[in-house]
């Protein structure tokens, strides 16, 4: 079955540590897009990658970092500089070209105390 | 940027009432999605809208795109305790390179 995997559903976090999310996809999509989500509010957008070996910031970059050196793995490493690191992560793929019909994963709930 | 706001933020209703979600963009809209989320899930696309004056519907849901591309709407007819979760609105800006959602409305369905 074609879609989207993350893992872990959870992660618990020393304050200082790195941490990666894995965001792996099988549908041969382009596009790639991580999302933060607050309690009560909507997804804000990371980063996002339309091809391979190339990626953008969104519109909270900070204290986050990617890469994308296959098509099917965009993985997310939240660094020790974002200040307010835990939430609900969502990763997301679409196809190329201008449709929006994003494809997300089930998430991953980070926590870091 | 593009802002989308929607109305109302959160929602109670009796099942088989009849509701209704609202998005409005600050910009013109050139793509309007709706999704719905369950609590602490990802989200599962419902609908997609491009054009002024397009409806859509999908079993009782029915999105609806004003005339003048800013204001979308998202019906329910009948409500069932399996409609409750979180609906959010997606649009992507006009060169497709981002793409952003509003708030999310917050439904609970009371059997």
């Amino acid at each position: 079955d074609g879609g989207i995997t993350q893992s872990p559903k959870y992660l618990f976090r020393k304050e200082g540590q790195n941490v990666t999310l894995s965001c792996e996809q099988n549908l041969n999509h382009d596009a790639m897009y991580w999302y933060r989500q607050d309690p009560g509010q909507g997804l804000r957008l990371i980063y996002y990658s339309q091809i391979v070996n190339d990626f953008q910031k969104g519109d909270i970059a900070e204290g986050y970092s990617v890469s994308r050196e296959k098509k099917e793995s965009f993985p997310l490493t939240v660094t020790s500089a974002q200040k307010n690191p835990t939430a609900f992560y969502l990763c997301a793929s679409s196809p190329a070209g201008n449709s929006y019909e994003q494809y997300f994963g089930p998430g991953t709930r980070l926590t870091v105390t | 940027s593009q802002e989308l706001e929607q109305s109302p933020q959160s929602l109670i209703v009796q099942e088989g009432k009849n509701l209704t979600i609202n998005c409005t963009s600050s910009k013109t809209l050139y793509g309007l999605y709706w999704y719905k989320q369950k609590y602490g899930e990802g989200l599962i696309f419902l609908m997609m809208l491009q054009k002024g004056g397009e409806e859509k519907s999908h079993e009782k849901i029915t999105a609806k795109l004003d005339e003048k591309k800013q204001q979308s709407s998202l019906h329910i007819t009948a409500s069932q305790p399996s409609h409750a979760g979180i609906y959010l609105c997606g649009a992507g800006g006009y060169n497709f390179n981002k793409f952003y959602f509003g708030s999310g409305t917050k439904l609970n369905v009371k059997p």
